[in-house]
């Protein structure tokens, strides 16, 4: 079945620092999201991508569709104590009824 | 917009009790809505996919006869949990689409606690 890669699994970071995550895939998605979830919520959607090559930004937040559309990435820059949390990336193929498979998350920690 | 809501956000119940946990898609209509489950430290899995008016289509392993869904409409999914035992005992999350966008939108996720 589908698998997604993402790494790292962990992080802990200065405030102010930038963050860098990514997710690979062994086949081929239509979309690619990414969310956020804090302890005890659900996952909030971040950014979401629908094309091969798409560069996308929310705020701090930046994230890419890579063009063989197996892999994306986020960036968050100046990170701030309100980031930490744990993120997942997502990513959704044709004709799988919308389904989504969950990258096994990074959890991020700032220290300020 | 697109704001999922859940209830309840927690539930404690004795072993052998039914619960049944509400998912409501606030501010849009759900053509399709997703039942996760979520381990602590753990990804999201994928119980069901349950559409508007239509039978929920259940991922391997998860059983039908344990976890009812019911889409009665395209604001409103139900998960009920028959006969729970304390395996039972997790993190439910709903999520909903609108089909065309197919971006999905969680819920706030509904702890499950089994005695």
């Amino acid at each position: 079945g589908q698998q997604l890669n993402q790494s790292p699994q962990s992080m802990f970071i200065q405030e102010g620092e930038d963050v860098s995550m990514n997710c690979t895939s062994s086949s081929i998605f239509n979309t690619w999201l990414w969310y956020k979830q804090d302890p005890g919520e659900g996952p909030v959607l971040l950014i979401a991508l629908y094309k091969a090559g798409e560069l996308t930004s929310n705020g701090r937040l930046t994230a890419q569709f890579g063009i063989t559309r197996k892999d994306s990435f986020l960036n968050i820059s100046a990170s701030i104590p309100s980031d930490v949390g744990i993120y997942f990336c997502a990513g959704q193929e044709w004709g799988a009824g919308n389904k989504l498979v969950f990258g096994a998350g990074t959890i991020l920690r700032v220290k300020s | 917009g697109a704001v999922v809501s859940q209830h309840p956000s927690w539930v404690i119940c004795k072993s052998g009790t039914s619960v049944k946990i509400e998912c409501r898609s606030l501010d849009f209509q759900a053509t399709t809505m997703f039942w996760y489950r979520q381990f602590p430290k753990q990804s999201l899995m994928l119980m069901a996919t349950s559409n508007e008016g239509s039978k929920a289509t259940y991922e391997q392993g998860v059983e039908k006869d344990k976890f009812l869904i019911n889409h009665a409409s395209l604001t409103l999914s139900t998960l009920t949990v028959t006969s729970a035992h304390p395996e039972d005992s997790s993190f439910y999350i709903c999520s909903a689409s609108t089909g065309t966008e197919e971006t999905q939108y969680f819920g706030p996720g509904t702890r499950l606690l089994v005695l």
